[in-house]
């Protein structure tokens, strides 16, 4: 598999529930990001990692729970979310080091109830 | 400061007619990159195209076309004889030394009609 790959593609989820997005990056990259879009809205950053390590937390509500276990993938751990949550959240990778070309994976299109 | 304008919110062209997407940005670096995104209804951010701040040179591949000026800090897209499948949103992005990796534009929702 190449690029950036996302799973799931699509979730719902109840405001109590637990769940977490996964993604992954098959270009030898070394930083990760996840990214927010909401409707209407532009695209919110919410986290960075360079080489495992977190760079940026875009005061981002603590039921978001980022963890990046190594290089080549990064997941989202969700939990008591709120229906305002309900977004398109996409990953992307680059190589460290600025500037920097990001490459995004197809996004989770998420709805909280 | 690092901040990427896209004037255009929403354009309709009627298919085979040409379109431009405009981008400003504005960037204190000497060294940067610019980006265009392409967003389908899928929702995946294509890459597009990435230009340094050193090339000026405008780039054609196919249809597409960029212009970049760095007098006016423009940085803009054509579609020539645009078709049905170039219906998305576009965003504009610039990367330099700053505090956010990559800076986006609001996006132009661009709709071709058959």
């Amino acid at each position: 598999e190449t690029g950036v790959t996302q799973t799931p593609r699509h979730l719902v989820m109840g405001m109590t529930n637990k769940k977490s997005l996964k993604c992954e990056q098959h270009l030898g990259h070394n930083a990760m990001y996840w990214y927010k879009q909401s409707a209407k809205k532009p695209l919110e950053l919410m986290f960075v990692y360079n080489f495992k390590e977190q760079t940026e937390n875009n005061s981002v509500p603590s039921r978001f729970s980022p963890e990046c276990p190594n290089s080549s993938h990064l997941f989202l751990h969700l939990h008591t979310l709120q229906p305002e949550d309900s977004a398109l959240y996409l990953c992307a990778s680059s190589q460290a080091g600025l500037p920097t070309t990001q490459y995004f994976g197809p996004g989770t299109r998420l709805t909280v109830l | 400061a690092q901040k990427v304008t896209q004037a255009q919110t929403e354009i309709s062209v009627v298919e085979k007619e040409d379109v431009t997407l405009d981008c400003v940005y504005e960037t204190r670096d000497t060294t940067y990159y610019l980006f265009w995104y392409k967003q389908p209804p899928s929702g995946e951010l294509v890459f597009l195209i990435r230009r340094n701040s050193f090339d000026e040179q405008n780039e054609i591949s196919g249809r597409y076309s960029w212009n970049f000026q760095k007098s006016t800090s423009s940085f803009n897209f054509t579609i020539t004889a645009s078709q049905v499948v170039d219906s998305a949103v576009y965003f504009c992005a610039l990367s330099d030394s700053g505090n956010t990796p990559l800076v986006f534009g609001k996006g132009t929702r661009l709709s071709v009609i058959a």
